[in-house]
């Protein structure tokens, strides 16, 4: 059964404590990517990657990191620099290069820092 | 800069009639639009999408209409179903070469459909 995990559901965090964000998947897309959702504000970009051990900065990828060591994988950190880490995350993947553009989307991570 | 704008935030139609989500655009180097559905506490799911080379799409209840002059598209629901509550989301490509596939969304609608 394809698709993309993110674990765990619910994450509660200490201030100034950094933390990491789970996303795999199992669909064989080259392409990944991690969005937050705030309330009224849609789906903000972080950042992406076309490629294994190669990724870019989206919008707002001040305070987090990522990595992509392998093609399942595409972690991101939450750090302490991050100056509003609540949020509603979310890891998405596509294909390039088929030409429909979709993205799958995982279930998503809330993260409540306190 | 906002590129992908849904002015409404919310729309409330009856159970049985015709929903209608907009979404206006500004970069015209925007060449694929998608719309997204998306229920609280889940990641969003794919619902259609249109290339700018057309000016509709049809899949079901759901038909997608494209005016580039205009910079709109508008998403149709035709029966609305109380399962349709959600939130949509408008999302665009920009036309790039090679392999970047970067979406740019919209802030989402809230529909509500009324038994």
């Amino acid at each position: 059964d394809g698709g993309i995990t993110q674990s765990p559901k619910y994450l509660f965090r200490k201030e100034g404590q950094n933390v990491t964000l789970s996303c795999e998947q199992n669909l064989n897309h080259d392409a990944m990517y991690w969005y937050r959702q705030d309330p009224g504000q849609g789906l903000r970009l972080i950042y992406y990657s076309q490629i294994v051990n190669d990724f870019q900065k989206g919008d707002i990828a001040e305070g987090y990191s990522v990595s992509r060591e392998k093609k399942e994988s595409f972690p991101l950190t939450v750090t302490s620099a991050q100056k509003n880490p609540t949020a509603f995350y979310l890891c998405a993947s596509s294909q390039p290069g088929q030409g429909t553009y979709e993205q799958y989307f995982g279930p998503g991570t809330r993260l409540t820092v306190t | 800069d906002q590129q992908v704008k849904q002015n409404s935030p919310s729309l409330s139609v009856q159970e049985g009639r015709i929903s209608i989500l907009n979404c206006d655009y500004t970069n015209s180097m925007f060449d694929y639009f998608l719309w997204y559905k998306k229920y609280p506490a889940e990641g969003p799911t794919f619902l259609i999408s249109i290339s700018s080379i057309k000016d509709k799409n049809e899949d079901g209840r759901f038909t997608v209409f494209l005016n580039k002059s205009a910079k709109h598209l508008s998403l149709h629901i035709v029966p609305s179903q109380p399962g349709d509550s959600a939130v949509y989301f408008c999302a665009a490509k920009g036309r790039v070469t090679g392999a970047n596939s970067k979406l740019t969304f919209g802030k989402g609608i809230t529909l509500s459909v009324r038994p």
